[in-house]
């Protein structure tokens, strides 16, 4: 169990509707990340966050926005879903921002987009 | 951030060591070699990591060539637990990728009982 946890673990819904993925970090870490995993692309970077401020974007769509609160956890907000967008979405948690610090990943949300 | 090659699939017998490879000859000398593991079903996790040194955790340990051009994971006796896809990744603390981790494709690991 790597302490990061994520909300729900299973997703299906309809092309076209909008959904938010929840993720809450280890006790005491301030940066979390999300990640997609698709059987085409592998497991891809989305966005990070680190105390409450959007730190770095990747191959996020437009159609997909992220917050992280003031308790830390986060959210990620996939809208105008397409089937494309089916996928594992983990989001994992560090200490600090900085790149040689340990991810934990949380166990994932599996979205299915019909 | 610098490219890494990995065998697609490597195949072991449980209770024997394994040696997974890792070539990056476009390493800058900044660049640290982290290693990550994604079980079946599971988000990914870590493994170990380097910068020149050969390194042991109770995971596994890091063999970091000379030139460190290649590196090598080293599971001293597999078990069924290990099956797993492993990600080789370099991480660059000055680069511009700020706190991601960029994944290829990794050396998906069978273990026969």
């Amino acid at each position: 169990d790597s302490g990061v946890t994520q909300t729900p673990k299973h997703l299906i819904t309809a092309t076209g509707q909008r959904v938010t993925l929840r993720c809450s970090p280890r006790s005491g870490d301030l940066s979390v990340y999300w990640y997609q995993q698709s059987l085409d692309q592998g497991l891809q970077f989305l966005i990070q966050y680190y105390n409450g401020e959007e730190r770095a974007k990747g191959n996020i769509l437009e159609r997909f926005s992220a917050q992280q609160f003031p308790d830390l956890h986060s959210e990620l907000n996939l809208s105008s879903l397409e089937l494309g967008d089916s996928a594992l979405y983990f989001c994992a948690s560090s200490v600090g921002p900085i790149l040689q610090e340990t991810q934990y990943f949380g166990p994932g949300t599996r979205l299915l987009v019909l | 951030d610098a490219k890494t090659t990995q065998p697609n699939s490597m195949e072991s017998n449980e209770e024997e060591p394994v040696h997974l490879p890792c070539n990056h000859s476009t390493i800058s000398g900044t660049d640290y070699i982290h290693w990550y593991r994604q079980l079946p079903s599971q988000g990914p996790e870590y493994v170990i990591h380097g910068l020149t040194s050969n390194v042991n955790n109770r995971m596994a340990s890091l063999a970091i060539a000379e030139d460190r051009k290649s590196s090598t994971l080293i599971l001293h006796r597999a078990t069924l637990r290990d099956a797993a896809v492993y990600y080789c990744i370099l991480r660059d603390p000055d680069g511009g990728s700020q706190g991601n981790l960029i994944f290829g494709k990794g050396t998906k690991l069978s273990v026969k009982p």
